[in-house]
């Protein structure tokens, strides 16, 4: 079965500091990648998809961005972080054809 | 306009009550669709898809929807106050998924 992990799950970084969000894959090949974040008390923001490896789509112009180095792994990072970017960010995956996504457990980030 | 909108909410209701939820979306391109759960602090859970006009049950959960009038719905029976929760909408639009920005409810015991 298929599953996806994503870490760390919770981070506190200071004004200005860079941010590395991994998530992995496993089960499948070739899967279709998202981050999504979700400011509080908000619905979510598509960030970035990826179709295949080094394939990356912005949906939001942004201090964020991010990396599929491999097939099932998407890197989500930042050089200098901003207040604004403290949220839940989620990776998910493509199911089926359907659009269909699964998320992982997601990380809190909370910028001080 | 929002490509996804739900009805802001929150929804409270009694235990054993029938709680619905509502969703509109502007892409009539759009095919798939999708409720999905979220606890607090927790990662968003799939509950439920629905891809053809009318009904869908699943257990105490039933989809609805109507793409002439852009809408889908979903239905809880004999609502649990282990149901309570946010739930969100979803729509694609091309590849992408769209969520709407959710609907609390909380079911009173």
């Amino acid at each position: 079965s298929q599953t996806i992990h994503q870490w760390p799950a919770t981070l506190v970084q200071p004004v200005g500091s860079p941010l590395s969000l991994e998530c992995t894959v496993e089960g499948t090949s070739n899967p279709n990648l998202y981050w999504y974040r979700q400011a509080a008390g908000r619905g979510l923001q598509l960030l970035f998809y990826s179709v295949g490896i080094g394939q990356i789509s912005s949906e939001v112009p942004q201090n964020l961005s991010a990396s599929r180095p491999q097939d099932r792994q998407f890197i989500l990072s930042s050089k200098k972080l901003l207040l604004s970017d403290s949220g839940f960010y989620l990776c998910a995956w493509r199911g089926d054809r359907r659009n269909t996504i699964y998320f992982g457990e997601g990380s809190w980030l909370t910028v001080v | 306009q929002k490509e996804v909108e739900q009805n802001s909410g929150p929804l409270s209701v009694p235990e054993g009550a029938i709680a619905s939820l509502n969703c509109t979306y502007s892409d009539r391109g759009s095919q798939s669709f999708f409720w999905y759960r979220q606890y607090s602090g927790k990662s968003p859970e799939l509950i439920m898809s629905i891809y053809s006009n009318g009904d869908k049950e699943d257990g105490r959960f039933t989809a609805q929807l109507n793409k002439a009038s852009q809408y889908v719905s979903l239905l809880i029976r004999d609502s649990q106050p282990s149901d309570s929760a946010t739930y969100l909408c979803a729509g694609n639009s091309g590849s992408r998924l769209t969520f709407g920005e959710g609907t609390q409810l909380t079911v009173n015991p």
